[in-house]
């Protein structure tokens, strides 16, 4: 079957604009992360659902970010007044049940770069 | 401050040759997962250990947990420029209610022909 997809691949913005980043998880999968991923370091953990709610966003950098899963299935993080900082890859995840022993199938992740 | 320090950082070696990456931490982790990514993808999973002193093996690849489940190393046998990639460790922390799966830095491999 399909495996994670994240759209768009690749977004370009400019300092203060608002982006929403897509995640379509693997079909069936009731948990779902989102991580960052700067040059050269490993995935940085930022939130999770466990069905539409949040289990935990402790992650998230500040309020500028935020993130969505209204029906269970997709979901779309949302950053406003972007800062050059938050250029990064932004990957997700998504799992038949929560952490733990349940693997993490990743998408490709979408390269936001923030000029 | 790092949680999972992975070192080396970058290893540059020759088709043939032996090594192993290392993970260490001060933390103790429910769990220990290994991936690989490759350029533009994301990560994907080689293997979980959970037992301290647990040690798997996957073809030329050979996984070790620490008995303590602080660490933990990857060695490989053998290198082929097909295992070229970043290898990343990642460990899974109960805090609370929930998990956090805490990534190291990454090893960057370079097997040369």
């Amino acid at each position: 079957g399909a495996g994670v997809s994240q759209t768009p691949s690749n977004k370009v913005t400019e300092k203060g604009k608002y982006v929403e980043l897509r995640c379509d998880p693997i079909s069936g999968h009731t948990a779902l992360y989102w991580y960052r991923q700067s040059l050269g370091q490993g995935p940085e953990f930022l939130i999770y659902f466990q069905g539409t709610g949040a289990a935990d966003d402790s992650g998230l950098p500040n309020d500028r970010f935020f993130a969505v899963r209204p029906e269970g299935s997709v979901s779309t993080l949302k950053i406003q007044r972007t800062e050059r900082g938050d250029s990064a890859v932004y990957l997700c995840a998504s799992s038949l049940g929560l952490f733990d022993y349940n693997e993490q199938f990743f998408g490709p992740g979408t390269r936001l770069t923030v000029l | 401050t790092q949680l999972l320090e992975q070192s080396p950082q970058f290893l540059s070696i020759q088709e043939g040759e032996n090594l192993t990456v290392y993970c260490n931490s001060s933390s103790v982790f429910s769990s220990l997962q290994w991936y690989r990514q490759e350029p533009g993808e994301g990560p994907v999973l080689l293997v979980t250990v959970v037992t301290g002193g647990e040690v798997k093996k996957l073809k030329r690849l050979t996984f070790q947990f620490g008995d303590a489940r602080k660490d933990s190393s990857l060695h490989i046998t053998a290198a082929q420029p097909g295992d070229t990639g970043l290898y990343l460790c990642a460990g899974t922390l109960r805090m609370d209610s929930s998990y956090k799966l805490i990534f190291g830095s990454g090893t960057r491999l370079l097997v040369r022909p």
